[in-house]
């Protein structure tokens, strides 16, 4: 089946550092998503891609659709304590448009930010 | 208002207990989902209902059984509950022409 990589597993940071994640998938994607899990809460979209070649930015965040259309990265420039979370990446298996979609989510990334 | 809220929020029960998880939605989103997070904070898909079909069954175990009566809502029937069901499960709707997912707060589940 679909597999999504993501990297780094966990991440320990001071707070104003960057910070960089990225996914990787064994088949093309025509969407990648970004998402962000705060505890005790439900995963929240931060940023959605839907081209390749696509370097899209939400404030301090900026994602990038890998022109392979296998990966993206999320980076995160000067990191604030409310960073703290994971960060999951996703992808449907399906174009987007079908009802019948499936995102699959990469394995997720736990953020620490230290003030 | 919450666009997607489940209930309970934290669920505590014996092994082979019966329990449900009710969701709702407010998007009028045609397309509904079940994600199960382990405690590695996997997330991995469940079940999809498209306007009250079943549309994914991801070879869940058929101790697992959701019900949709109306396309706002997705409930979540567990029978004879193991250990290995303690998880946090979490509710979503489809924008489809995003294909964005909006999720619920989760409700976690706790067996002994």
């Amino acid at each position: 089946g679909q597999q999504l990589n993501q990297s780094p597993q966990s991440m320990f940071i001071q707070e104003g550092e960057d910070v960089s994640m990225n996914c990787t998938s064994s088949s093309i994607f025509n969407t990648w998503l970004w998402y962000k899990q705060d505890p005790g809460e439900g995963p929240v979209l931060l940023i959605a891609l839907y081209k390749a070649g696509e370097l899209t930015s939400n404030g301090r965040l900026t994602a990038q659709f890998g022109i392979t259309r296998k990966d993206s990265f999320l980076n995160i420039s000067a990191s604030i304590p409310s960073d703290v979370g994971i960060y999951f990446c996703a992808g449907p298996a399906t174009p987007v448009g079908f009802s019948g979609s499936r995102l699959t989510f990469g394995e997720g990334t736990q953020l620490t930010v230290n003030p | 208002d919450t666009a997607v809220s489940q209930t309970p929020k934290y669920l505590v029960t014996q092994m082979g207990n019966d329990k449900s998880i009710k969701c709702e939605q407010n998007l009028g989103h045609d397309t509904m989902y079940w994600y199960k997070q382990d405690s590695k904070k996997f997330l991995k898909i469940m079940f999809s209902y498209n306007n009250k079909e079943l549309i994914i069954n991801e070879t869940v175990p058929n101790r697992f059984s959701p019900k949709s009566p109306d396309k706002a809502h997705l409930n979540l029937h567990i029978n004879s509950l193991e250990l290995g069901d303690s998880a946090v499960y979490f509710c979503a709707a489809l924008q489809v022409w995003t294909g964005e997912l909006f999720f619920g707060e989760g409700s976690r589940l706790t067996v002994l």
